[in-house]
């Protein structure tokens, strides 16, 4: 199915353990991204990247890191996790802005508990 | 940097009835797009309608439409005839037309109706 998946949908680890979470798009957006929610912040930028083998920081990039080796794919792992890592984790694509559709799409979303 | 404001965490309105949700923004670009998500109870992402900042005319979408002023820096979303299913949190976000691309949301408002 066409479209933008993740997983696990839900994980709980246990503080100090590396996790990683997976993001998978079919539409071939050059465009894609690492949210976390959590509440009375609302959405959060963890990282990005515009295209394979180009990532960028975001508003809140400390204890993660992203890889992007294929255009569909972009993982995200927690090398460490900490308590404060727990939340919800949204992944969304899109083409450039300048394009003539720019939308993000978002996936559903990896809860994740870090005791 | 960008940033976007919902001043109002939590609303209320009867079913039949139309609610007002606002939303301010700062920042010193010219072109850029505006958007407002719904988020149900069930996590998704679900873009509601899209403003750029280049259109005078206010997006309309159903019973959903925008009151964009450029100057103020102003984005509030109307919902129309409001229905049980429109209970969710609503998220305005932010989009540079160009370079930084990631969206910035605001806080959101959670949205209850009333039956």
């Amino acid at each position: 199915d066409a479209g933008i998946t993740q997983s696990p949908r839900y994980k709980i680890t246990e503080t100090g353990r590396q996790v990683t979470l997976m993001c998978h798009q079919t539409w071939s957006h050059s465009y894609m991204f690492w949210y976390r929610q959590d509440l009375g912040h609302g959405l959060r930028l963890i990282y990005y990247s515009a295209a394979a083998d180009i990532t960028d920081k975001g508003e809140v990039p400390d204890g993660y890191v992203v890889s992007r080796s294929k255009t569909e794919n972009f993982p995200l792992t927690l090398e460490s996790a900490t308590r404060s890592q727990t939340s919800v984790y949204f992944c969304a694509s899109s083409e450039p802005p300048d394009a003539s559709y720019n939308e993000q799409f978002f996936g559903p979303g990896t809860r994740l508990t870090v005791l | 940097a960008q940033t976007v404001t919902q001043s109002q965490p939590e609303m209320s309105v009867q079913e039949a009835e139309t609610v007002t949700l606002s939303c301010t923004y700062d920042t010193s670009e010219s072109d850029y797009y505006l958007f407002w998500y719904k988020q149900p109870p069930s996590r998704q992402m679900i873009l509601v309608i899209r403003q750029e900042a280049y259109k005078q005319q206010n997006a309309t979408e159903n019973r959903f439409s925008v009151n964009f002023q450029k100057a103020a820096k102003s984005f509030s979303l109307k919902i129309s005839d409001s229905q049980l299913g429109d209970a969710a949190m609503y998220f305005c976000a932010y989009r540079s037309y160009s370079g930084n691309t990631p969206l910035v949301f605001g806080k959101g408002t959670r949205l209850s109706v009333i039956a």
